[in-house]
């Protein structure tokens, strides 16, 4: 069946680090990839996503691409802030389905 | 505008009691969905509404669990003899429109606690 399977947490930086999050997926065909984010005490926010493959999803200075090749979409940041602690989500969806497919997520630390 | 809101955000339930979940979507967002996340596990679907309709229930775990949207706005997902199991947090989410692609909008959950 379809899933996602994301870097085990947690995950602790110092400020200024380079930071790489795996994400690989198990689909047929051709899902759209999303990177969730969940703040301490906030609801889960899209952070970015990519409908095919080869795309790129960038936001708030994180980024990742949509490998069909590798069937990955790893998360990367060239510098994180204290401010990116949370926990990040990996997650797929069809458009013929409704459900968005999550991984049980990543917690990240960032040290000052 | 405002965004999706969740009421209880806490609710601690005795072993066999029903509880009720409240969900506003965003105004105007015609799809609603319901998941579950246990601790350290990321959410899992439940069930979608488009408007009023229930056209997904596939991920209901059981038939103690029951979810409503009858006029097409708010939301609220039933549990009736709550187990142990059902802790969790419940989230709902909102899209715009009829294509399942778009962004779904979440709220803050409500942490529910079978004692």
């Amino acid at each position: 069946g379809n899933s996602v399977t994301q870097m085990e947490g947690p995950v602790t930086l110092s400020e200024e680090a380079f930071l790489t999050i795996n994400c690989t997926y198990t689909a047929t065909g051709y899902p759209s990839l999303f990177w969730y984010v969940q703040y301490p005490g906030e609801g889960l926010q899209l952070l970015l996503k990519a409908t095919k493959a080869d795309d790129k999803g960038s936001n708030k200075g994180f980024e990742a691409t949509y490998r069909k090749e590798t069937t990955s979409f790893h998360l990367e940041k060239g510098s994180v802030q204290v401010s990116d602690s949370a926990v990040y989500f990996c997650a797929l969806l069809y458009s013929s389905a409704s459900k968005i497919i999550f991984g049980s997520g990543t917690r990240l630390s960032i040290r000052p | 505008g405002a965004g999706v809101s969740q009421s209880p955000r806490y609710k601690v339930a005795k072993r066999g009691q029903d509880v009720a979940l409240r969900c506003d979507p965003i105004s105007g967002h015609v799809s609603l969905f319901w998941y579950q996340q246990a601790l350290g596990q990321g959410p899992e679907f439940l069930t979608y509404f488009q408007n009023e309709a229930q056209l997904d229930k596939s991920g209901l775990p059981s038939d103690r669990f029951f979810a409503e949207r009858p006029e097409g706005s708010v939301s609220t997902l039933k549990i009736q003899r709550t187990q142990q199991e059902d802790s969790a947090v419940y989230l709902c989410a909102s899209s715009q429109d009829l294509l399942l692609t778009d962004t779904q909008y979440f709220g803050p959950g409500t942490r529910l606690t079978v004692l």
